[in-house]
C-alpha cells in the first residue's frame, strides 16, 4: 500500500518569496492534515480537511498561509509571502474518516527562508 | 487537550527492554493515551494506544496505570532502529476527534 506522498522534499527561498507544497493521502482516507514541526519541537497541527471541507484551522496563520483540498484527496500547502520563522518541516497526514487511533504521516517538506 | 510529562531523554542498550515513562495526571475519562515515534528524517509513527485496559501489539506494549494518571511504553527487546523520539499523546476523543496534540517527547537513544 503506498504511503502519504508529499513534494517537494526540500525547499530553499528567501523571505517574502512565496512557497507551494502538495500531499497526496492514503486512497481512500477521507481525512487529511498538514502540520508544522520547528527544529527541536513535536509537530503544530495548522489545518485538518475531511473530504474537501475544514475541520479545524484555528492555527493556521490565516494571514499569510492558505490549504485548499479542491477534489477532496490531493491538498496544497501555500506560504505567501514567508518569514525567517517558517523555516520548518511541513508534514501531510491521513486517516480514515472512522477514527483508528493511527494517523499516517508523510516524510516531510522541509522549508529553509533566508 | 490534557498535558503529558515525559523526559527528555533516555538510553537503552540493543537488546534490553526499554520503559518509556509518560505523566498525565490531569486525565479525563474520555482520553485516549497515544505513542507515536518519530525516527531521523521521517515523519511520526504510530505505535500503540489504549483508553483503560493494557495493551499489545507486535511493535510495544502500553501498560496503564489503575488510576491512569501515568502510562508506560515498553520496547521489548530495543534494537538500533527503535531509537528515535517517542511522543506521548493524550486525546479526548469528544472534544478533539482524531486531532493529536504532539508535546516534545522523549529521544531515545540506543547503544550497541
Amino acid at each position: 500500500e503506498a504511503g502519504v506522498a508529499q513534494s517537494p522534499r526540500y525547499k530553499i527561498i528567501e523571505k517574502r518569496q512565496s512557497v507551494a507544497f502538495w500531499c497526496n493521502p492514503i486512497s481512500g482516507h477521507a481525512t487529511l492534515y498538514w502540520y508544522q514541526q520547528i527544529l527541536g519541537q513535536g509537530p503544530k497541527l495548522l489545518i485538518q480537511f475531511q473530504n474537501n471541507g475544514v475541520v479545524d484551522d484555528s492555527q493556521l496563520p490565516k494571514d499569510r498561509f492558505s490549504a485548499e483540498r479542491l477534489k477532496g484527496v490531493d491538498s496544497t500547502l501555500k506560504i505567501q509571502p514567508a518569514k525567517l520563522e517558517d523555516s520548518a518541516v511541513y508534514l501531510c497526514a491521513s486517516s480514515l474518516v472512522k477514527f483508528t487511533g493511527e494517523l499516517f504521516f508523510g516524510e516531510g517538506s522541509r522549508l529553509t527562508v533566508l | 487537550d490534557a498535558k503529558t510529562t515525559q523526559p527528555n531523554s533516555m538510553e537503552s542498550n540493543e537488546e534490553e527492554p526499554v520503559h518509556l515513562p509518560c505523566n498525565h495526571s490531569t486525565i479525563s475519562g474520555t482520553d485516549y493515551i497515544h505513542w507515536y515515534r518519530q525516527l531521523p528524517s521521517q515523519g511520526p509513527e504510530y505505535v500503540i494506544h489504549g483508553l483503560t485496559s493494557n495493551v499489545n501489539n507486535r511493535m510495544a506494549s502500553l501498560a496503564i496505570a489503575e488510576d491512569r494518571k501515568s502510562s508506560t511504553l515498553i520496547l521489548h527487546r530495543a534494537t538500533l532502529r527503535d531509537a528515535a523520539v517517542y511522543y506521548c499523546i493524550l486525546r479526548d476523543q469528544e472534544t478533539s476527534g482524531s486531532r493529536l496534540t504532539f508535546g516534545e517527547g522523549t529521544q531515545l537513544t540506543v547503544n550497541p
